[in-house]
């Protein structure tokens, strides 16, 4: 049975700061692994996608990923009030596809 | 990504009947899934929508209760039949274009049920 564990939090940052997310897994053989965002009463997007090991930038996010530990991270600098909403950490192999998800991490960024 | 619709986007229903939810994509997809995500909680997968065969369902879901349909590659609907009060979810339909494994949500059916 594949785990993804996270922080429920919140995670309470100030405005500007850096916002440090992370995730660990249980199944070495998980191959892909993405953090989504879901604001409250909405769906989940998609916002950084990592297959392997070191840093992934887009924009303010960096992800990271370090399979001999089993984690991935997600960085989100200069936060802003707006992205505070519930992070969310999954993983795939290349057989499966399907998505394992973690509990979530709950971002507040104070203005 | 890829544009996706649902409906119903909410329902009330009573204990013991049936509702079924439609998931369109605008383009042709690989793959689909249905997930669950009930109140304050994460996502747990219910089936994977193979087209032109039966479902593949998850530990703890069966094929009486939520039965699935995928007659082409950008249509499926999930039933959830003979409701109770847990069954109070939303339920999202996910999709895979094949590729990386990038999965991209509809957004959702929230169903309450009295």
């Amino acid at each position: 049975q594949k785990e993804v564990e996270q922080n429920s939090g919140p995670l309470s940052v100030p405005e500007g700061a850096i916002a440090s997310l992370n995730c660990t897994y249980s199944d070495r053989v998980s191959q892909s692994f993405f953090w989504y965002r879901q604001y409250s009463g909405k769906s989940p997007e998609l916002i950084m996608s990592i297959y392997s090991n070191g840093d992934k930038e887009d924009g303010r996010f960096t992800a990271q990923l370090n399979k001999a530990s089993q984690y991935v991270s997600l960085l989100i600098r200069d936060s802003q009030p707006s992205d505070s909403a519930t992070y969310l950490c999954a993983v795939t192999d290349t057989g499966r596809r399907a998505l394992t998800f973690g509990s979530g991490t709950r971002l507040q960024v104070q203005p | 990504s890829a544009v996706i619709s649902q409906k119903p986007s909410r329902d009330i229903c009573q204990r013991g009947t049936s509702l079924t939810i439609q998931c369109q994509v605008d383009s042709q997809v690989t793959m689909m899934f249905w997930y669950r995500q009930q109140p304050g909680q994460s996502l747990t997968l219910i089936a994977t929508a193979n087209q032109g065969s039966e479902a593949t369902y998850e530990s703890g879901f069966v094929i009486d209760k939520f039965p699935i349909s995928r007659p082409n590659l950008t249509f499926s609907t999930l039933t959830v039949s003979n409701m109770s009060p847990e069954d109070s979810s939303i339920y999202l339909c996910s999709v895979d274009r094949g590729g990386r494994s990038e999965q991209f949500f509809g957004p959702g059916t929230r169903l309450t049920v009295l």
